[in-house]
């Protein structure tokens, strides 16, 4: 099993619309976990940390459920500026010295 | 936003040669890391460092070594290039103490000829 596993897509969706991209890791130690952002030929960067169960910023929602080893990133009314790789990352070793893992992207595509 | 850099951005070189990769940062981080991503694949950490003097080999196995004789600065050597090396190298570095958020450089895109 991957240490950190996400729906590759692509998510073809119409702007407006409601977006959920899920992710799931297999180190039941992890301490902390984020949503990167990377366009195409670009480098990521940093759209959200996800805080204990969770955290909004705009439309943009990070959920965190321990138990289930399970993150999800929920984008609302969706512009044609967040077609994009979304990465699921994961600090496996927890606290700072650990070393983060990524997850292979989930790709989105917002049409007119 | 984070202020990190990378050159060169593009580079084409012929095989056998002899290059280095620069990152360098200018907000103190202690954490600094290279990765390696073809295009529409993951990225893959191929070396880390904790600090000055301190560093270590990534996931991914890589020819390439490094050096950490500054804080700010951390660069990637290829003693001898190939085409296999071909590929995007992004630098990365961590400052936080609980969470590790990373902040990415712009990359270098390598083709080795």
């Amino acid at each position: 099993r991957k240490e950190v596993e996400q729906d590759p897509g692509p998510f073809n969706v119409p702007e407006g619309a409601t977006v959920a991209f899920n992710c799931t890791y297999s180190n039941s130690a992890s301490q902390s976990f984020f949503w990167y952002r990377q366009d195409c030929r670009k480098e990521p960067k940093l759209l959200m940390s996800v805080y204990s169960s969770g955290n909004e910023d705009g439309r943009f929602t990070a959920q965190l459920n321990r138990a289930s080893q399970y993150i999800s990133l929920l984008i609302r009314d969706s512009k044609l500026s967040d077609s994009a790789t979304y990465l699921c990352v994961v600090n496996t070793n927890g606290g700072s010295q650990g070393n983060l893992i990524f997850g292979k992207g989930t790709k989105l595509s917002v049409k007119p | 936003e984070a202020d990190i850099y990378q050159t060169p951005r593009y580079l084409v070189i012929g095989t056998g040669k002899k290059i280095t990769l620069e990152c360098s940062q200018t907000m103190g981080h202690d954490k600094m890391y290279w990765y390696q991503q073809d295009p529409g694949m993951e990225l893959h950490l191929i070396h880390y460092s904790y600090g000055v003097n301190s560093t270590e080999k990534g996931d991914l196995s890589s020819e390439s070594t490094v050096s950490r004789i500054r804080t700010e600065h951390f660069p990637l050597t290829l003693e001898s290039a190939r085409p296999s090396h071909t590929s995007q190298y992004l630098c990365a570095s961590s400052g936080t103490p609980t969470y590790n958020e990373q902040f990415f450089g712009p990359g270098t895109r390598l083709t080795v000829l």
